[in-house]
Formats: C-alpha cells, structure tokens, sequence
C-alpha cells in the first residue's frame, strides 16, 4: 500500500516563473492537506480539501496561490510567479477523515527560487 | 486564533540523558496528536491522546495529555542518537478541523 506521493521531491524556478506541486493521497484517503516549512521552523497550514471541494484555505496567502483536488488524479498545489520567499518545503497529508484522524505525510517538495 | 505553543524550541543532550518537551494551548483540545520530522525528512505520527489526564507510553517515550485539556508533555527516558529530530504536538482546531502544529522542539542527541 504505496503512502502519500509528492513529485516533483525537489523544483528550482526562477522568479516569475509557475510552480506546480502534486500530491497523490493513500488509497482510501479523501481529505488533503498542504503545509509550507521555512528551514528550521514549523509546519504552517496552507489549505484543507475533499474531493472537488476546497474545505479551509485560510493559510494560503490570497495571490498567486491556489490548490485543487479534482475528481480524479492528484492534488495540486500552484504558485504563480514565485518570489524568492516562497522557497520552502511545501508537504502533502492526507487522511482518512477529520478530527480524531492522524495525518500521513508525503515526502515534501523542495522549492527553491532563484 | 488557535495557537498552540512549544517549550523548548531546543534541546541538546548527552546519550542517556533524559529529555521532555512540554506543549500549551490556549483553548482546550478535544484531542492532540504528537509527530516526529527527522531532519531532512517528514513528519510521522507518534500517537494521539484524547482522554483528561490521559498517559501512554511507547517503549522509551511517555505521552501526557493534562487534566484540563490544554496541555501535554513527551518524555524520552534515557535518549539514543535515534532519537535525533523535531517533535511537533498537533491539535484539530477550527469548524473545518484544521490541524495546528505546536511550533516543534528541536532534539540534538550527542555521544
């Protein structure tokens, strides 16, 4: 049973440029969540989704950053024209429901923008 | 909003040493989830305590959730370089059960 899958593991843009990040969940998972890490810091909630439905985005800063978890296939995580400070480690969870669910993580892209 | 706090943000030990890192709401927790994030990799689920003054224990580590809710504590007893990482307490928070992390503990183990 293959755990949470993230590709690209690392992404280097240049400034302007889009980043996209995918996130396929366990089999059976239908609740998705993305979390930002700057070095040495915390794990800082970006957004929360169901299948097609976009639950809590209140961690995602409101330009240039969107997600979606369509029907079928991964979820995506999109930046558009990546500033400096958006590099970081960017992971995926899912789970198989809330509140007294634990969360499993993918592996985590590195972005880093030149 | 919820936040949920860490202390302390470091801690080197010797091998052997004894180590415990303690986490603080503001509000109560209707349950917390601990995580461990190796450096370099990601973060994995330890354990979830959901009862008042609720202990377990998984071989050297002891989990604690506080009478009031608001508080738990992660006790290594006699730590192995293994033990190397972040540890982040974890709580749902918010209508749409969103999870916040604690802002982590840091663990340096040296011989």
């Amino acid at each position: 049973n293959a755990g949470v899958m993230q590709n690209p593991r690392h992404l280097v843009r240049r400034r302007g440029q889009e980043a996209r990040l995918r996130c396929s969940p366990m089999k059976g998972h239908s609740h998705v969540y993305w979390y930002r890490q700057l070095p040495e810091e915390g794990l800082k909630f970006m957004v929360y989704l169901q299948k097609e439905n976009i639950i809590d985005e209140s961690g995602m800063p409101k330009e240039r950053f969107s997600a979606e978890f369509p029907k079928e296939g991964p979820s995506i995580l999109r930046i558009q024209q990546v500033v400096r400070g958006d590099s970081a480690a960017y992971f995926c969870a899912s789970s198989p429901g809330t509140d007294a669910y634990e969360q499993y993580f993918g592996p985590g892209t590195r972005l880093t923008v030149t | 909003g919820q936040q949920v706090m860490q202390i302390p943000q470091y801690q080197h030990v010797q091998e052997g040493e004894d180590f415990t890192t303690y986490c603080n709401s503001s509000t109560t927790l209707s349950n917390i989830q601990w995580y461990k994030q190796r450096p370099g990799g990601h973060p994995v689920f330890l354990i979830q305590l959901v009862k008042s003054g609720e202990v377990k224990k998984q071989k050297r580590l002891t989990f604690q959730f506080g009478e009031a809710k608001k508080n738990s504590s992660l006790h290594i007893t006699a730590t192995q370089t293994t033990d190397v990482g972040t540890y982040f307490c974890a709580a749902y928070t918010g209508t749409a059960s969103k999870l916040t992390f604690g802002t982590g503990t840091r663990l340096q183990v040296t011989l």
